[in-house]
């Protein structure tokens, strides 16, 4: 067990649709980084966060918002949902967010029909 | 877009054999990264190798770097069923502060029992 939690672990949806991700990071991590994972494009870094602050900005869609709260929980917000953007989404953190080891969340699956 | 990409894609051997897997990747890193997936499950850190370093083990794992071909090995040696998994190397960019971990591909690696 990584210490890193995502729910829910599978999500089904329509086209169109907006749904939110949420992350709670490994205790004592103040960094958030999250990823998705498809078949054709490989693990794809999409935002990074660090103490709340936004850090790194990857391929992250327009259609797709994050925000890492006080609490360092983290939610990514993925509106007008297309058929390509199902894939699986994973949340890592890290202690300090510099040159250092992630550790990943199980990831959430999400489908969309 | 991936900075790293792993060789070969895909890989089975026999149990007790030994495992290479290569990396490369294209520009100046501050270190190198290897991860493990099981299938569809989170990614696992295994080794953190620095660009000022040759070469790094860790139980039955070493890992080795040329950054001036700008490529890394992973050798795994004794393999067990277990080692089943995907592989995937990542590399930190220098830069303005911000921490991208880029991930290759993968290799596939199936040991047979």
């Amino acid at each position: 067990d990584s210490g890193v939690t995502q729910t829910p672990k599978h999500l089904i949806t329509a086209t169109g649709q907006r749904v939110t991700l949420r992350c709670s990071p490994r205790s004592g991590d103040l960094s958030v980084y999250w990823y998705q994972q498809s078949l054709d494009q490989g693990l794809q870094f999409l935002i990074q966060y660090y103490n709340g602050e936004e850090r790194a900005k990857g391929n992250i869609l327009e259609r797709f918002s994050a925000q890492q709260f006080p609490d360092l929980h983290s939610e990514l917000n993925l509106s007008s949902l297309e058929l390509g953007d199902s894939a699986l989404y994973f949340c890592a953190s890290s202690t300090t967010g510099g040159n250092e080891k992630l550790f990943f969340g199980s990831g959430t699956q999400l489908s969309v029909l | 877009s991936q900075q790293g990409e792993e060789d070969p894609q895909a890989l089975s051997i026999q149990e007790g054999e030994n495992a290479t897997m290569n990396c490369s990747y294209k520009t100046s890193i501050n270190n190198l990264q290897w991860y493990r997936q099981n299938s569809g499950r989170g990614l696992v850190h295994l080794i953190l190798i620095r660009s000022n370093e040759r070469e790094k083990h860790s139980g039955r794992l070493r890992v080795t770097l040329d950054t001036s071909k700008k490529s890394s090995s992973l050798l795994i040696t004794a393999s067990r069923a277990a080692d089943t998994a995907s592989y995937f190397c990542a590399t930190v960019n220098s830069g303005a502060g911000s921490y991208q971990l880029t991930f290759g591909k993968g290799t596939k690696l199936s040991v047979i029992p």
